[in-house]
């Protein structure tokens, strides 16, 4: 089945350490995406890519990075830098060119320990 | 500044009647709003499009309507079961017509 798959479904980190969430997708799909979700607020977008090899910052960027090497792929970094880390990861895909429905993953939880 | 409201209260309903859910948004101009169902940890999972040209679309119990005059959209779902408890999530494209802004989503439980 198509899907997309998010590993690992609980991230714990230690302070001052960078974490990467995986992103995998096998729809075939062009644009992928990264979002954020804390209790009280609505998904808000990190990254997106609209093709391999690019990528835009969204909403809130500042203490992620992300690559886009392969088309199925799309791993989220969560560095140091971001003070806090802690909420639901969503990774998305869809076709691209807008007006399209986004497919998501199951989500990562990040912790602080 | 730019919002989209959802009704963050949890709306309770009977078995067998109408939800009918709210979407509001200030300071968009969307050419499309979308609306998905998010379980507890889960992710969404995409339900209907709607484009700013329809007034409605239909989908087996799920209908939503959308009126850019009044910036606003209703989903309803029609003979509701306990099984259609979850988050609705509305998204509408903003700064660009792949990205899109999510709503806090509203609760809805039905009642057996």
């Amino acid at each position: 089945d198509g899907g997309i798959t998010q590993s690992p479904k609980y991230l714990f980190r230690k302070e001052g350490q960078n974490v990467t969430l995986s992103c995998e997708q096998n729809l075939n799909h062009d644009a992928m995406y990264w979002y954020r979700q804390d209790p009280g607020q609505g998904l808000r977008l990190i990254y997106y890519s609209q093709i391999v090899n690019d990528f835009q910052k969204g909403d809130i960027a500042e203490g992620y990075s992300v690559s886009r090497e392969k088309k199925e792929s799309f791993p989220l970094t969560v560095t140091s830098a971001q003070k806090n880390p802690t909420a639901f990861y969503l990774c998305a895909s869809s076709i691209a060119g807008g007006n399209q429905p986004q497919h998501f993953g199951d989500g990562t939880r990040l912790s602080i320990l | 500044s730019q919002k989209i409201e959802q009704n963050s209260e949890a709306l309770n309903i009977q078995e067998g009647k109408t939800a009918t859910l709210t979407c509001n948004y200030t300071n968009y101009s969307p050419a499309y709003l979308q609306w998905y169902r998010q379980d507890p940890g889960r992710g969404p999972v995409f339900l209907l499009l709607i484009r700013e040209n329809e007034k409605e679309k239909r989908k087996e119990r799920l209908k939503v309507t959308f009126d850019t005059t009044l910036k606003q959209s209703l989903f309803h779902i029609t003979a509701s079961q306990p099984a259609d408890s979850a988050t609705y999530l509305c998204a509408l494209n903003s700064g660009g017509y792949q990205k899109v802004t999510f709503g806090i989503g509203t609760k809805l439980q039905v009642i057996p």
